[in-house]
């Protein structure tokens, strides 16, 4: 069945420090590739997503672009804040676009001041 | 922005127990979800519905059922609950739209515990 990976669980920043979480899949067929946050106590937040190779995804600084033959979808930041202290999930979905998401387990990110 | 809300935020029940757990969305959308997130799992899909009356099967569906009543009502129901399915679960919700892949809103959550 599919899979996301993110490799790392959790990730320790100074604030203006760079970010990057990697992502990569396993899918049968070419799935669309998400992002979404989680601030404490509250439910996942889309971020934004890509559907086709090479596309680059973007919201409030982060990015992420999809790269088909690496089947990875990696999350970079710039310059981090502390408030972008949160849970931050990948996802992919290959069924017919509105039918659920397969999530990664999510990487923890606690930016320090 | 999709309103999504759920009830009861919390829940505790015994080993056996009868559960239901309520979403509702507001914003007119044909899809609604049931997740659980648990430690190490991530996120992982239950059910899904594209309308009232409509049921789909998920990922991990053993031990629950859901009922769609309406466009903005989904439930989900664990008639015999084990301790296995304490969890936090989520309902989100997301609007239908041709050739492209549509975000999901996601409800605050609610923590299940049984005993």
């Amino acid at each position: 069945g599919d899979s996301v990976t993110q490799t790392e669980g959790q990730v320790a920043l100074s604030e203006e420090d760079f970010l990057t979480i990697h992502c990569n899949y396993s899918a049968s067929g070419y799935p669309a590739l998400f992002w979404y946050v989680q601030y404490p106590g509250e439910g996942p937040q889309f971020l934004f997503r890509a559907s086709r190779d090479k596309e680059k995804g973007s919201s409030r600084g982060f990015e992420a672009t999809y790269n088909k033959e690496a089947t990875s979808f990696h999350l970079q930041k710039a310059s981090v804040q502390e408030s972008d202290s949160a849970v931050y999930y990948c996802a992919l979905s290959e069924r017919n676009y509105a039918q659920g998401l397969t999530f990664g387990l999510g990487t923890r990110v606690s930016v320090f001041p | 922005e999709a309103a999504v809300t759920q009830s009861p935020r919390n829940k505790v029940t015994v080993t056996g127990g009868n559960v239901t757990l309520s979403c509702r969305q507001t914003n007119s959308h044909n899809y609604m979800y049931w997740y659980r997130q648990d430690t190490g799992h991530g996120l992982r899909l239950i059910h899904y519905s594209y309308g009232a009356g409509n049921l789909q099967i998920g990922d991990v569906p053993d031990g629950y059922k859901a009922t769609r009543t309406t466009q903005e009502d989904f439930f989900l129901l664990l008639e015999l609950a084990s301790p296995s399915q304490t969890s936090l679960y989520f309902c989100a919700s997301s609007v239908d739209r041709d050739n492209n892949y549509a975000e999901q809103f996601f409800g605050p959550g609610t923590r299940l515990t049984v005993l």
